[in-house]
């Protein structure tokens, strides 16, 4: 499958404690884009990331998140200290260019209780 | 008021029916126009990715982006159950960044047999 990877699907955290969600873009590709979807909301851009470089984060809260997409690996989306209202579907998009479109993956269901 | 407007329905349609899926935006600078396809509790999938105004047509599904009324459409002929989801637009320009998405929360379709 060269699709875009996330995994887990399903994180279930307790209040105050670390979420890490996981994202292999698709083949060929370097841009990593990562999106969160709260209920009956549409997709709310937060950060945009190349090999090593974060290229634009506006869309992410300025505590607790943070992204990294190193040279080897994966890209993570990193919450830490977990509160009720991170629970959402957090979207990985990939592309092979900036101006390109995205593709995104399957999504993490993250449940904070 | 959201840049992008989008009603979420839910519409209802016969097998066969010709859809039509809406969304309206109030900023002049979006350059790209995106309809993704997003069943239940999956990953948003790309439909149809188009630049500036005019129509685009893709198997059933046919894209139309009317600047001047900053108004875009997208419609599905000869409508299938398996078209039920929800349809997602989306746009960016060069002022906020190509690469990041403003969605619409959405329209939800339903194909009755």
């Amino acid at each position: 499958n060269a699709g875009v990877m996330q995994n887990p699907r399903h994180l279930v955290r307790r209040r105050g404690q670390e979420a890490r969600l996981r994202c292999s873009p698709m083949k060929g590709h370097s841009h990593v884009y990562w999106y969160r979807q709260l209920p009956e909301e549409g997709l709310k851009f937060m950060v945009y990331l190349q090999k090593e470089n974060i290229i634009d984060e506006s869309g992410m809260p300025k505590e607790r998140f943070s992204a990294e997409f190193p040279k080897e690996g994966p890209s993570i989306l990193r919450i830490q200290q977990v509160v009720r209202g991170d629970s959402a579907a957090y979207f990985c998009a990939s592309s092979g260019g900036r101006d390109n479109e995205q593709f995104f993956g399957p999504g993490t269901r993250l449940t904070v209780l | 008021q959201k840049e992008v407007e989008q009603d979420p329905g839910p519409l209802s349609v016969p097998e066969g029916a010709i859809v039509s899926l809406n969304c309206t935006y109030s900023n002049s600078a979006f350059q790209y126009f995106m309809w993704y396809r997003q069943y239940s509790r999956k990953g948003p999938e790309l439909l149809m990715y188009t630049y500036s105004s005019g129509n685009k047509e893709d198997g059933r599904f046919t894209a139309q982006v009317d600047k001047s009324s900053k108004y875009i459409s997208l419609f599905i002929r000869d409508s299938q159950p398996s078209d039920s989801a929800t349809y997602l637009c989306a746009m960016s320009g060069a002022t906020s960044g190509t690469y990041k998405y403003i969605f619409g929360t959405g329209t939800r379709l339903k194909v009755l047999a």
